[in-house]
């Protein structure tokens, strides 16, 4: 059982480059989320995805975008990367329900932007 | 803006010593997790709990779950080397999740 899987796991891109965080899960959870992780911050949400066709902004969306591309996968875009946005990234997903939802990451990704 | 404030931020204990961590909030939460991170890893749910006062045991953990549903005490009985990592409450309402910055906890053998 896979659980949460994503890619890249480490990635270095200059500022200015466009890349795609790649996200997929196997629970057949309804709700998809992406975070970033840095230093003294914990966890920041960035979008999440309630069910499949819809998304919405987290804490920190500036300079993000994400795509609900089916029940399965949630992809995290940088358009134009800049050095602030150096962090390990994390997507997660839940079942959705209310009562004792449980959120389940994926392994994360590196990404530094020089 | 932090809705879960935890401490402390670091501790660093001996082997066999006790210890507590803390997760304070203002906010109610329908339910809390506490969740161990290791470097280059995601984090792991430890325990999930639903209900005002509630207390979980998990081997030499003990979890309880503040009467208002506000915040969270985790207590490591007779901590040992493996528990070292990072742990993260975390507070769910409806769909969101929204973590405290973390307790790194060193267990020193």
């Amino acid at each position: 059982n896979a659980g949460v899987t994503q890619t890249p796991k480490f990635q270095v891109l200059k500022t200015g480059q466009s890349m795609t965080l790649q996200c997929a899960q196997d629970m057949n959870h309804n709700s998809m989320y992406w975070y970033r992780q840095d230093p003294g911050m914990g966890l920041r949400l960035i979008y999440y995805s309630a069910s499949e066709g819809t998304t919405d902004k987290g804490e920190v969306p500036n300079g993000y975008n994400v795509s609900r591309l089916n029940k399965r996968e949630f992809s995290l875009r940088l358009e134009s990367a800049a050095p602030s946005q150096t962090s390990v990234y994390f997507c997660a997903s839940t079942t959705g329900t209310e009562s004792g939802n449980t959120i389940y990451f994926g392994e994360g990704s590196w990404l530094t932007v020089v | 803006t932090q809705l879960l404030e935890q401490s402390p931020q670091f501790l660093s204990i001996q082997e066999g010593e006790n210890l507590t961590v803390y997760c304070n909030s203002s906010s109610v939460f329908s339910s809390l997790q506490w969740y161990r991170q290791e470097p280059g890893e995601g984090p792991v749910l430890l325990v999930t709990v639903v209900t005002g006062g509630e207390v979980k045991k998990l081997k030499r953990l003990t979890f309880q779950f503040g009467d208002a549903r506000k915040d969270s005490s985790l207590h490591i009985t007779a901590a040992q080397p493996g528990d070292t990592g990072l742990y993260l409450c975390a507070g769910g309402t409806g769909n969101q999740f929204y973590f405290g910055t973390g307790t790194s906890l060193t267990v020193i053998p």
